[in-house]
């Protein structure tokens, strides 16, 4: 089975609208971490924001906000006042474990590519 | 404080021919990862170090990828030898001590002909 499942392979936003990117994950670890990562066509990965699963409260860092409902093990990104620089590739990502704990690695999903049309 | 760097950034070569990458990666940061992000899908980890010595390889194709990290800095993957679908960014990743976040270098785009 996927661990992340991001269902929406390409998104056309109005700027200045929010948007909604959509994850789902799986996992039995009880302490896990969720991401989300913006990739441009440059290429770099550029890290957005984190979710822990004991935070109680969702992650939020400037426009970006994580929806996260552990029960339905979704973890959505939310832009809002989209702009026309988030154009790219977004990706969420799962680490399974506590961080430092040993094997930290980050499983991706395939990505959405978000497209902010003027 | 200065990025993660990778070199080279573009590479093309034969199939059946070797190749290495090389990272250095933000000075003080432990944890080393290795990446291949094939066109159209996320990046997949082929292995983590933690200082010199490996914490995960359970991805990497033994057979004939390889990768060292000397002395617990620099990092150097290898494709030996490489097939067609071994063509693929290659990003190497660091992170400090317990802290949650991956940062990333610019890729080694590979492409095996």
């Amino acid at each position: 089975a996927q661990k992340i499942t991001q269902t929406q392979p390409g998104m056309f936003v109005q700027e200045k609208e929010a948007v909604t990117l959509d994850c789902t994950y799986d996992t039995s670890d009880q302490s896990y971490g969720l991401f989300w990562y913006k990739q441009p066509s440059s290429g770099e990965m550029i890290f957005l924001i984190y979710q822990g699963s004991y935070d109680e409260q969702n992650a939020t860092e400037g426009r970006y906000s994580l929806n996260f409902q552990k029960a339905r093990k979704s973890a959505n990104l939310v832009i809002s006042a989209s702009q026309l620089g988030d154009s790219a590739m977004y990706f969420c990502a799962m680490r399974e474990g506590r961080t430092g704990g040993g094997a930290d690695g980050l499983t991706f999903g395939k990505g959405t590519h978000l497209i902010i049309q003027p | 404080e200065a990025g993660v760097a990778q070199s080279p950034r573009y590479k093309i070569i034969e199939k059946r021919q070797s190749v290495a990458f090389w990272c250095n990666p933000i000075s003080g940061h432990a944890t080393l990862y290795w990446y291949q992000q094939i066109l159209g899908q996320g990046p997949k980890l082929l292995i983590q170090f933690q200082n010199n010595g490996v914490v995960d390889d359970s991805q990497l194709p033994k057979d004939r990828f390889s990768a060292e990290r000397l002395k617990g800095v620099d990092s150097t993957l290898k494709i030996q030898p490489a097939k067609l679908e071994d063509s693929a960014v290659y990003l190497c990743a660091c992170k400090r001590g317990v802290s949650y976040e991956q940062y990333f270098g610019p890729g080694t785009r590979l492409t095996v002909t």
